[in-house]
């Protein structure tokens, strides 16, 4: 049973480009969220998805956006990337929220290098 | 929001010893994980666990949601137990985001 992927696992960008990061749900989930984890610190909630729609947005700009498609996996979008963007970006999927025990599960995560 | 804290930020033990992770929150939560990651940033599920107690060979853990708090037990340490723990909530009124408090870096050495 597969569980969730992302890629790319690793990556470098320069200031002002654009990156999209993918992700594959475990089977059987159709809610993914996605995390920043900056070094040294904890993850920290950007958005989930549910129905291919945005359905909590954590505390980021608009610059990162999101994408669910029809078959539950999802994109994360950041636009004009600052040095600050680097980080651990994980993607998680569970079951949907209120549906019992919310379980998230998560990817290894990709590596974002903003130089 | 919710305030999640973890105590102690690092901690290094000699294989074999036994540790506990502990883990406070400021509001009832209706979620509580614990997570392990590995150097290589996969965070791998302990336990869900919003209340009561479980175990998992080595591993437990227990939350008293009364006293907003959980603690992760580890005994017989093994080097592979090396990483950082996180635990993570969800708030009663938060919808579906996890909070993670800042993790505790156990080291464990032969």
């Amino acid at each position: 049973d597969a569980g969730v992927t992302q890629s790319p696992t690793h990556l470098i960008k320069t200031r002002g480009q654009q990156v999209t990061l993918r992700c594959s749900p475990k089977s059987g989930h159709d809610t993914v969220s996605w995390y920043q984890q900056p070094l040294g610190q904890g993850p920290q909630f950007i958005f989930q998805y549910y129905e291919e729609e945005e359905r909590q947005r954590g505390n980021f700009p608009d610059r990162f956006s999101g994408h669910q498609f029809p078959n539950y996996s999802s994109e994360l979008n950041v636009n004009a990337l600052l040095l600050g963007d680097s980080a651990l970006y994980l993607c998680a999927s569970s079951v949907p929220w209120g549906t019992g025990a919310n379980v998230l599960t998560f990817g290894a995560g990709s590596r974002l290098t903003v130089l | 929001g919710i305030q999640v804290e973890q105590s102690p930020p690092d901690l290094i033990l000699q294989e074999g010893a036994n540790s506990t992770l502990r883990c406070n929150f400021s509001d009832s939560v209706n979620n509580l994980q614990w997570f392990h990651q590995n150097p290589w940033g996969q965070l791998i599920n302990l336990f869900y666990i919003p209340s009561g107690t479980k175990q998992n060979g080595r591993l437990s853990a227990t939350t008293v949601a009364t006293e907003r708090y959980s603690l992760l037990y580890i005994s017989s340490s093994q080097t592979t137990d090396s990483g950082v723990y996180f635990c993570a909530v969800r708030g009663d009124n938060q919808g579906g985001k996890l909070i993670f408090g800042q993790g505790t870096e156990l080291s464990v050495k032969p």
